[in-house]
């Protein structure tokens, strides 16, 4: 059974910083692509970043571009998002997502880790 | 970067009814596009993927059609469990945006 379980998340200030880590399990991780997805309280879901299997490629919102950097550890089947610079719009529930090999999508989802940014 | 436009937002209707939701997207984008639902509270679902190709254990109610800039997820006999809110999302560029989201409640 495919399991993504998010971690990290909490209530930092304005221009602080947070490391999101999503641990997978139950399926090949260092053959998908796996990207961060978030909600805002009340909003709806906004593609955030995404990394290839093996990390070589990355590429992210234009609102998160420099500020937040995704990564991964195959070695330990685990997803990271730094995420610098914070501030207050970028207050929402992180979901990673393990991505389908062809045709794509966004094949499975874990929990999800609150972020709240407000001083 | 490719926009996704749902309509409606919000669909009220009753247990039985055959529903449909538009996605329509900015540029043609193939059949770069996937259907999530989401419930309160809980992680999105995929239910489609491809336009039309059903995830594994989605309920054959629910059905994709759609290519290039014009997109539709049927739900046949609306079931209480479905009263939920549903997403479109394109794949086509490396920018995965999703649609604004349809919430269908319970008339």
């Amino acid at each position: 059974e495919v399991q993504l379980l998010e971690s990290g998340g909490g209530s930092v200030q304005p221009g602080g910083s947070l490391r999101l880590s999503c641990a997978a399990s139950g399926f090949t991780f260092n053959i998908h692509a796996m990207s961060w997805v978030r909600q805002a309280p009340g909003g709806g879901l906004q593609w955030v970043s995404t990394i290839s299997a093996r990390g070589v490629t990355t590429f992210s919102a234009d609102s998160v571009k420099g500020r937040f950097t995704i990564s991964r550890d195959n070695s330990k089947s685990t997803l990271y998002l730094q995420l610098n610079s914070l501030r207050a719009a970028d207050t929402a529930v992180y979901y990673c997502a393990k991505m389908s090999t062809s045709p794509l999508s966004f094949e499975h989802w874990g929990q999800g880790t609150p972020v709240t940014v407000s001083s | 970067d490719i926009q996704l436009t749902q309509s409606p937002s919000f669909l009220s209707a009753s247990v039985g009814d055959r529903v449909t939701i538009t996605c329509r997207a900015s540029q043609a984008i193939s059949s770069y596009l996937a259907w999530y639902q989401q419930e309160p509270g809980k992680a999105p679902k995929l239910l489609i993927y491809a336009a039309s190709i059903l995830q594994n254990g989605v309920p054959s109610r629910f059905s994709g059609s759609g290519s290039g800039t014009e997109f539709t997820l049927t739900i046949s006999s609306l079931q209480p469990e479905d009263f939920a809110t549903y997403y479109c999302q394109h794949l086509y560029s490396n920018v995965y945006t999703f649609g604004q989201g349809t919430k269908l409640e319970i008339k």
